[in-house]
């Protein structure tokens, strides 16, 4: 069974970039959509972009200046950059795999464990 | 961006109770919804796809309904495990956008 692993730096400074790193095991990236959503009191769930097995990508037009999810067939992994973080996107980081009947997306059916992101001076 | 909103945003409910959690867009998303349950520290569980579909493994007390607009998760006899927050998401576009939760406990 899929099983996503994630990782990344927990404290940041404000206008840091964030990077983090999911792994996939136990399946393939094709021919799925991988995603990146966050968690915050204040924003609640707030879905940040996606990316497919053929590497294009659709992002939240709120964050999508600062933005970028990659893909690495290699490794078997997906990773978000978010650039010049402020203290707003302090939150819980997921990575998810959406889940595909057919031609159609709906949920996120894998998720990873979660990293909590805190910016802060 | 499509503005999904559920209600109610707390209930209480005895053990064998029916509880229905409803989730309203702001506009037609066909049948693109999805329903979550989140207990505190861990992700969310996908539970129901594509407004009625029951993913793997949940169990049948939970059911989904509804269409375009208006959407509906019941549990048909609610159980201590079931205590959470549960979270309605479309993926009818893009943004995805989600709900704000509706948080379930036990009288």
């Amino acid at each position: 069974q899929v099983q996503l692993q994630q990782w990344g730096a927990g404290l940041l400074k404000p206008s840091e970039t964030l990077s983090l790193t999911c792994a996939m095991s136990g399946g393939s990236f094709s021919p799925f959509f991988w995603s990146w959503i966050r968690q915050s009191p204040e924003r609640g769930l707030e879905w940040i972009g996606e990316i497919n097995h053929g590497e294009s990508t659709n992002y939240n037009p709120s964050l999508k200046s600062r933005v970028t999810i990659s893909l690495d067939r290699s490794k078997s992994q997906f990773s978000l950059d978010l650039t010049s973080v402020t203290a707003a996107d302090t939150a819980i980081y997921y990575c998810a795999r959406v889940f595909r009947k057919g031609y159609s997306l709906y949920g996120m059916d894998v998720w990873g464990q979660g990293t909590m992101v805190t910016v802060s001076s | 961006d499509i503005q999904m909103t559920q209600s109610p945003s707390s209930l209480s409910a005895y053990v064998g109770d029916r509880v229905t959690i409803t989730c309203r867009a702001s506009q037609s998303i066909a049948n693109f919804l999805s329903w979550y349950l989140q207990k505190p520290g861990n992700a969310p569980k996908f539970l129901i796809y594509a407004a009625s579909s029951l993913q793997t493994g949940v169990p049948s007390r939970f059911s989904g309904s509804g269409s375009g607009t208006n959407f509906s998760l019941t549990i048909s006899s609610l159980q201590p495990e079931d205590v959470a927050t549960y979270y309605c998401q479309q993926s009818s576009t893009t943004p995805r956008t989600f709900g704000q939760g509706t948080k379930v406990e036990i009288k």
